[in-house]
């Protein structure tokens, strides 16, 4: 059964320290793996995109690693700010002959304080 | 930076009434797609939509849902006979022509709250 797993369920960091969100799935057959930022009351928003060939890509602070063989992806923020508190959200999509699906993982939220 | 927008905000409806959510896609956008939210819950898939027909779907879109994009600015979600456990947030999203689900960033809208009374 596809699935994708996050870990922690949430998290409570103090600002400007640096935080690891974890992602791991069981996809088949695998097409890409993205991150999602979801502010409360908003829709998400895109952070990064990776193939099965990428194994990281950054967007300013947000920096996704993707390990294909492991099955398994992680978020890192650096140098976190106050506006960095949103659900991250991982979702893999997965390809066959029938179409393609997207599985979304619950997330993670992450709560950044002063 | 172009946006989806989605109308309205919040909806609040009878059971067993029909609904119709609005979206309003990125204007070079040509695949377009529908998920929800129920609260607490993760988001889930329901339809994607490219060159005026469905192109795939999930198991949640059945018989009483149905999309359509009626003119060349829209993209409408239509439930029938809505139940209390059709209560939740509908995501609209858009992507480029190279995107259908690969390798572009689908862009969301900020989505419509669906309450069934």
């Amino acid at each position: 059964k596809n699935q994708v797993e996050q870990s922690p369920q949430s998290l409570i960091i103090l600002e400007g320290k640096n935080c690891t969100l974890q992602c791991n799935y069981t996809v088949s057959p695998f097409s890409n793996l993205r991150w999602y930022k979801q502010d409360t009351g908003r829709g998400p928003v895109s952070l990064t995109i990776m193939t099965f060939s990428e194994n990281t890509k950054s967007n300013g602070r947000y920096t996704a690693t993707l390990d294909a063989d492991t099955k398994q992806s992680s978020l890192h923020i650096t140098a976190s700010q106050l506006s960095d508190s949103a659900s991250y959200i991982c979702v893999v999509s997965a390809s066959n002959q029938a179409g393609t699906a997207l599985i979304f993982g619950k997330g993670t939220t992450l709560s950044v304080s002063s | 930076e172009p946006e989806v927008t989605q109308t309205p905000s919040h909806q609040v409806t009878q059971m067993g009434q029909e609904v119709i959510l609005r979206c309003v896609p990125i204007s070079n956008h040509l695949y377009f797609y529908w998920y929800r939210q129920i609260l607490g819950q993760k988001v889930e898939f329901l339809v994607s939509f490219y060159n005026n027909e469905i192109s795939e779907k999930s198991e949640i879109f059945d018989d009483q849902f149905s999309v359509e994009r009626p003119d060349g600015s829209n993209f409408t979600l239509k439930i029938r006979s809505t139940k209390l456990e059709d209560s939740a947030m509908y995501f609209c999203a858009s992507s480029t022509p190279r995107g259908r689900m690969g390798n572009q960033p689908q862009h969301f809208g900020d989505g419509t709250r669906l309450s069934i009374l």
